[in-house]
């Protein structure tokens, strides 16, 4: 059981290429997050997914998109970085449902991004 | 809309010395309350949360938290600090009406001095 993992750890873009990043989880969860953390700012929510093949907006969605074809995996895809894409990137996921005490959000270990 | 605000940006606190980390929330309903602690270029881990039931709730490592409704507050306290406890702490409210989202605070950074 590997819990949540991100591939890749580290990548370093130019201005206006494009990538994505990969989510997968092995619990079986419904909600599947995407945050950033930047100095000083927290974790903001990018998009999520209530489930395979939807996915929502969240706080701070603008230059990214995001897929849910497979209910383990999440991909975020950049289509053209910008220097202000800098920053971490975590994946959480969720059982799904209204939240119960027994629920916890995981994190993956996260992605470090920079955009030259 | 839902918020959450952690004061304090940065504490600094003797190794045995007591803790207490600030957390202030905006959410309508009942809110789902849970503190996660970072350490340097790791991810979130899970302290303790509170939902229903007694406020005041314990968590791993030694660490309690209080949630007091009349005052919006869910402070995290620790009586003894450890060397280890360093990192950063962040507070967060879910919200089961919008996809069980997640509101962070924009964290807490500790530094134990010996």
């Amino acid at each position: 059981n590997a819990g949540v993992t991100q591939t890749p750890k580290f990548r370093v873009l130019k201005t206006g290429q494009s990538m994505t990043l990969l989510c997968a989880q092995d619990m079986n969860h419904e909600y599947m997050y995407w945050y950033r953390q930047d100095p000083g700012m927290g974790l903001r929510l990018i998009h999520y997914s209530v489930g395979e093949g939807t996915t929502a907006k969240g706080e701070v969605p603008d230059g990214y998109n995001v897929s849910r074809l497979k209910k383990q995996n999440f991909l975020l895809g950049l289509e053209s970085a910008a220097p202000s894409q800098t920053s971490v990137y975590f994946c959480a996921s969720i059982v799904g449902g209204v939240i119960h005490s027994t629920d916890t959000q995981y994190f993956g270990p996260g992605t470090r991004l920079t955009v030259l | 809309a839902q918020s959450v605000t952690q004061p304090d940006i940065h504490i600094t606190v003797s190794e045995g010395a007591s803790l207490e980390l600030r957390c202030n929330y905006s959410y309508g309903a009942t809110p789902y309350l849970f503190w996660y602690v970072q350490s340097p270029g790791q991810g979130l881990q899970l302290l303790l949360k509170y939902f229903s039931g007694d406020t005041l709730v314990q968590g791993i490592k030694g660490f309690e938290a209080e949630f007091k409704r009349s005052q919006s507050s869910f402070n995290l306290r620790k009586p003894s600090v450890h060397w280890s406890d360093a990192a950063e702490y962040f507070c967060a409210v879910g919200a089961s009406h919008t996809g069980n989202q997640f509101y962070f605070g924009t964290g807490t950074s500790l530094t134990v001095i010996p």
